[in-house]
């Protein structure tokens, strides 16, 4: 069975620092890796997605990193600014003849201090 | 366009009642997923739609909950004799195609069991 930690579960920055949220994953047989923001009383917002050939996707200051062998994920954030506060979740994809199970991590709840 | 919208978007009912709980996915969007997230944890899988019929439905804790999708499009997730520990907040995402495609997440509806 899946399961998907995420390390720290807080974290409490000063604005303009550059940061890294960790998600690790037991199983490494997966079809791709997604993060995802929440922000408190809202729905996810989908920020990057990472296919299981690939190894890193970037948008903006935003940067995940994906090690399938080691069932690592890393999504660093650069120039962090206080409207990145918010709940930051991965979420693991199965191989298709697996099923749709989705498993998500439990979140890191990032907050940027101005 | 749209993104995907759920209704209510909070719902209050008595221990023993039944509810119905509306998603509207994007437009042309053949997936259709149902998690449930509870306060301070990552969402939880529950049935996942490919076209009208549920591809994957076992997350469904119980035989309480079911799902339907009968026009590929709009999804009802379904609670009978509901219990306090089905208060959560629940949330459905589409996406383009099965496990390989980004997932685009609803608002949620929060469900409150007195």
């Amino acid at each position: 069975k899946q399961e998907v930690t995420q390390i720290p579960a807080a974290l409490s920055v000063p604005e303009g620092e550059n940061l890294v949220l960790n998600c690790s994953f037991t199983d490494s047989a997966i079809y791709n890796l997604q993060w995802f923001r929440q922000d408190p009383g809202k729905g996810l917002t989908s920020l990057l997605l990472i296919q299981s050939s690939q190894r890193e996707q970037t948008s903006g200051r935003l940067n995940a990193s994906l090690d399938k062998s080691s069932g690592r994920s890393t999504l660093y954030i650069a120039a962090s600014q206080p409207g990145d506060s918010a709940t930051y979740l991965c979420a693991v994809g199965p191989l298709i003849n697996y099923g749709q199970n989705f498993v998500f991590g439990p979140g890191t709840r990032l907050s940027v201090l101005p | 366009g749209a993104g995907v919208s759920q209704t209510p978007s909070n719902k209050v009912t008595e221990k023993g009642k039944y509810v119905e709980l509306r998603c509207d996915p994007i437009s042309g969007h053949t997936a259709l997923y149902w998690y449930r997230q509870s306060l301070g944890q990552g969402p939880e899988f529950l049935i996942y739609f490919q076209g009208t019929g549920a591809a994957d439905d076992s997350g469904l804790p119980n035989d309480r909950f079911f799902a339907v999708r009968p026009e590929g499009s709009v999804s009802t997730l379904k609670i009978q004799r509901t219990e306090r520990g089905d208060s959560a907040v629940y949330l459905c995402a589409s996406s383009e195609g099965g496990s390989g495609y980004e997932q685009y997440f609803g608002p949620g509806t929060r469900l409150t069991v007195t």
